[in-house]
Formats: structure tokens, C-alpha cells, sequence
């Protein structure tokens, strides 16, 4: 498996809090995706990054900012959670040499 | 905007017989992706195809891209206990890639 890990795995937090998910990659990857996985709608992209500080839009980025400071690390935060983004988060990572993905283990997120 | 369709949504299947999923899109497609993930776990990269009429071979999994590049196919002979999961398909480039909504594959031992 690609060096790829994401903080926390799991979180229950409450409605209007802030969250800050963390995909953290050890392969010096140039690009680095924020997805969220919910039944029947597959992986729906929230933002994604093509370097330091370069970062764009998905398909589902209302609600969710992203960082990358560095080449490893790319937060994403919810700044006041609400219950419509309970899902699963996946963190991806792609070398930009194909097209192939590799994903991060995931986190649970319960907004209650 | 390119849409990919992948059919069926879900399969059910004895132990031992053939599965095969496609994934069709309205535009030609320069690449397509395939993925699967287990129940619980995350999506693992299985292949990517480029050419028209490609045909790809993973044991028992046969992976082929349409001739007019429009649509694909992954197909599972004989299939096992291990393959349950949902398989997915994606297509673009990069910085936007086009995913299906994958197929959930249940295996009856």
C-alpha cells in the first residue's frame, strides 16, 4: 500500500463545531484529493490539490476548506459541521505520471 | 458535463459463476480506470486501459476498453468469496476525473 494516512479515523463531533480531517503522504506526490463516500452516491470529489498551495474545487465543496503547506500534509476542515456531512472522508494521492489513485484508509465522521 | 454509467448497480452470484460489470460513458474517454473496494475498506487501483480494443488480464479478472472508447468492461470468471465488494470505474485526467457510482458485488458461498 502507498504511504498514504489519514487522522483521525474516527470522530463524533456536534452541529456548528469546526473539524479538520489530515491525509498525510510519504511518496512526495504531486497531487492530493479530498473525497466523501455516502450510499448511492459513490466518491464525490471535495476539493483537490496539484501542489503547495495550489488547490481547487471538486464537485461537493460547499461547506469544506482546504490546505497544503507542505507537499505531505493536506487538511481538510469543515468550519461549523452540520449533519448533512456525516460521511465517509477518503484522501487520495496520484503522482501525476498516470491517472491511477491511491486511497487513504478513510474517516468516519458522525455530526450529531 | 461527461457522465460515466456503470451497469449493473448491484449483482448477486453463486460461487463460481461470472460476474461482469460495464461502465459507459456518452463521449469517448482517453483512459479508464478500474478500482474495487471491500465492504469497509478503501478503494484499491486494480488497472488502467488507454488504447481502443484493449484487453487487460488479472487471473480472473478481464478487463477491456470498447473500440470507440466509449465504454468498458470488467469481467470475473468464476468468482469467489474474496470478490466481494464494489467495483468502480473513472475516467479524465487529473484534475477532474469522472467516477461511476460503482457495482456491489455479493457472493453466495
Amino acid at each position: 500500500d502507498a504511504g498514504i494516512t489519514q487522522s483521525p479515523r474516527h470522530k463524533v463531533t456536534e452541529t456548528g463545531t469546526p473539524v479538520t480531517l489530515r491525509c498525510h503522504q510519504t511518496e512526495n506526490h504531486r497531487y492530493m484529493y479530498w473525497y466523501r463516500q455516502d450510499p448511492g452516491h459513490g466518491l464525490r470529489l471535495i476539493h483537490y490539490s496539484y501542489g503547495v498551495k495550489d488547490t481547487d474545487k471538486g464537485e461537493v465543496s460547499d461547506g469544506y476548506s482546504v490546505s497544503r503547506s507542505k507537499t505531505e500534509d493536506f487538511l481538510l476542515t469543515l468550519e461549523s459541521a452540520t449533519s448533512s456531512q456525516t460521511s465517509v472522508y477518503f484522501c487520495a494521492i496520484n503522482s501525476g505520471n498516470s491517472y491511477e489513485q491511491y486511497f487513504g484508509p478513510g474517516t468516519r465522521l458522525t455530526v450529531t | 458535463g461527461q457522465q460515466v454509467m456503470q451497469i449493473p448497480q448491484y449483482q448477486h452470484v453463486q460461487e463460481g459463476e461470472d460476474f461482469t460489470t460495464y461502465c459507459n460513458s456518452s463521449t469517448t474517454l482517453s483512459n479508464i480506470q478500474w478500482y474495487k473496494q471491500r465492504p469497509g475498506g478503501h478503494p484499491v487501483f486494480l488497472i488502467q486501459l488507454v488504447k481502443s480494443g484493449e484487453v487487460k488480464k488479472q487471473k480472473r479478472l478481464t478487463f477491456q476498453f470498447g473500440e470507440a472508447k466509449k465504454n468498458s468492461s470488467l469481467h470475473i470468471t468464476a468468482t469467489q468469496t474474496t470478490d466481494v465488494g464494489t467495483y468502480f470505474c473513472n475516467a479524465g485526467n487529473n484534475r477532474k476525473l469522472i467516477w461511476g457510482l460503482g457495482t456491489s458485488l455479493a457472493v453466495n458461498p
